[in-house]
């Protein structure tokens, strides 16, 4: 199926250093999505992206929509232990029938030495 | 308030078998769509409803098919179950204007 390139694969950094993650797409979206996956649990909603330039923040997390449309990033400042997990991007388009399904890169894993 | 629930969390099939895996959506989302995810990969796209109506479709044979009930819950459905549909299926709910999708903890399905 279709996916997006998410980039770094993984990632192990050690507590309190920034974290940097980016996904690009040969295709146009309207909305960029971060979410995070612990084992075994379905993913959580970090941060929704609506307009290009647009820049959010939550917490210690702040995502950014490409200009172009085709690209976004995923910051994190000072991890701390409990950010282990993998981060996936997704994007999604608005298709005729009102069809919001969501392309998804493969995942960042981040592991975090305390 | 509760999330998306689903149920159950997790099933063993043998090939060949039928499976029906349930969701509920978060209250006053009208919207579900399911995912499955193969370990190592991102969630790919199955089915997506809203009221009642299939609104999209992906790539994945017959024998995946899913309703939505008028309480906005959902099921899917898979037949003749293969090895390569063990993963975890994920159900996302939203509202239709919405373009945040929440999901729920998913079934991890293995067929043997």
């Amino acid at each position: 199926g279709q996916q997006l390139n998410q980039s770094p694969q993984s990632m192990f950094i050690q507590e309190g250093e920034d974290v940097s993650m980016n996904c690009t797409s040969s295709s146009i979206f309207n909305t960029w999505l971060w979410y995070k996956q612990d084992p075994g649990e379905g993913p959580v909603l970090l941060i929704a992206l609506y307009k290009a330039g647009e820049l959010t923040s939550n917490g210690r997390l702040t995502a950014q929509f490409g200009i172009t449309r085709k690209d976004s990033f995923l910051n994190i400042s000072a991890s701390i232990p409990s950010d282990v997990g993998i981060y996936f991007c997704a994007g999604q388009s608005l298709n005729a029938g009102n069809n919001r399904k969501l392309i998804w890169g493969l995942g960042t894993s981040l592991a975090v030495n305390p | 308030d509760a999330g998306v629930t689903q149920s159950p969390t997790h099933l063993i099939k043998t090939r060949g078998q039928h499976v029906t895996l349930r969701c509920s959506p978060i209250s006053g989302h009208k919207s579900v769509s399911w995912y499955q995810q193969v370990l190592g990969q991102g969630p790919q796209f199955i089915f997506q409803y809203y009221e009642k109506e299939e609104r999209g479709r992906g790539n994945f044979p017959d024998r995946f098919s899913a309703r939505q009930f008028p309480n906005y819950s959902s099921e899917l459905n898979v037949n003749a179950l293969l090895l390569g549909d063990s993963a975890l299926y994920l159900c996302a709910s939203s509202t239709l204007q919405g373009s945040e999708q929440y999901f729920g903890p998913g079934t991890r399905l293995t067929v043997t």
